[in-house]
């Protein structure tokens, strides 16, 4: 069964750092690439990076780009999110979900504010 | 970035009717669209594939369908469990891009 769990998340002030994991199980993680997608409170879904299986690639939206760093370690079958220089709109439920978007995390929870 | 432009963002539903939700894309997609059914406090869960196909153990009442730059989740037989929020994705390129989302309500 595929599991994805997601930790490290919390609150924390603006322009301070939190990095979230998620320990993947029930599948070849090293073989597939990954992805956060977070959703602030009683919005839609948006797509924050990806990765590829190897990890040699790294994609970011426009508004993350130089301030989140998306990571992998195949031999933990984890993926992180190093998110920094954090905002009040970064305030969202992240999820770490395969990026073929079919299986997904419970989700954890980030919030920013002073 | 590719637009995925959903409609209704809400609708008044009765069980047992058959709903459409529809999605435009704002360039070509190809096959590369998703729906998922979120319900509240939960995971979003993947109903539909590659525009048309069915994830594993959706009930046969959900269906996707596609014409053109419009991409449709169509849901027969309303059941209780379907009262959710839907939304689409576009994957074909990055970004990937969801639509904003369409909140099912009870009459």
């Amino acid at each position: 069964e595929v599991q994805l769990v997601e930790s490290g998340g919390g609150l924390v002030q603006p322009g301070r750092s939190l990095k979230l994991s998620c320990a993947a199980s029930g599948f070849t993680f090293s073989n597939y690439y990954m992805a956060w997608v977070r959703q602030a409170p009683t919005k839609g879904l948006e797509w924050v990076a990806s990765i590829t299986n190897s990890g040699g690639s790294t994609y970011y939206r426009d508004s993350v780009k130089g301030r989140f760093t998306i990571s992998r370690d195949n031999a933990k079958s984890t993926l992180y999110l190093q998110m920094d220089s954090l905002r009040s709109e970064d305030t969202a439920t992240y999820y770490c979900t395969r990026d073929l978007f079919d299986y997904w995390g419970q989700g954890v929870m980030v919030t920013v504010s002073s | 970035d590719i637009q995925m432009t959903q409609s209704p963002s809400s609708m008044s539903v009765s069980l047992g009717d058959t709903v459409t939700i529809t999605c435009r894309a704002s360039q070509d997609v190809g096959i590369y669209v998703n729906w998922f059914q979120q319900k509240p406090g939960k995971s979003p869960r993947r109903m539909i594939y590659r525009a048309t196909n069915l994830a594993d153990g959706v009930p046969s009442r959900f269906s996707g369908s596609r014409s053109g730059s419009d991409y449709s989740l169509t849901i027969s037989s309303l059941e209780s469990e379907d009262v959710a929020d839907y939304h689409c994705l576009q994957y074909d390129e990055y970004p990937p891009t969801f639509g904003g989302g369409t909140k099912l309500e009870l009459k």
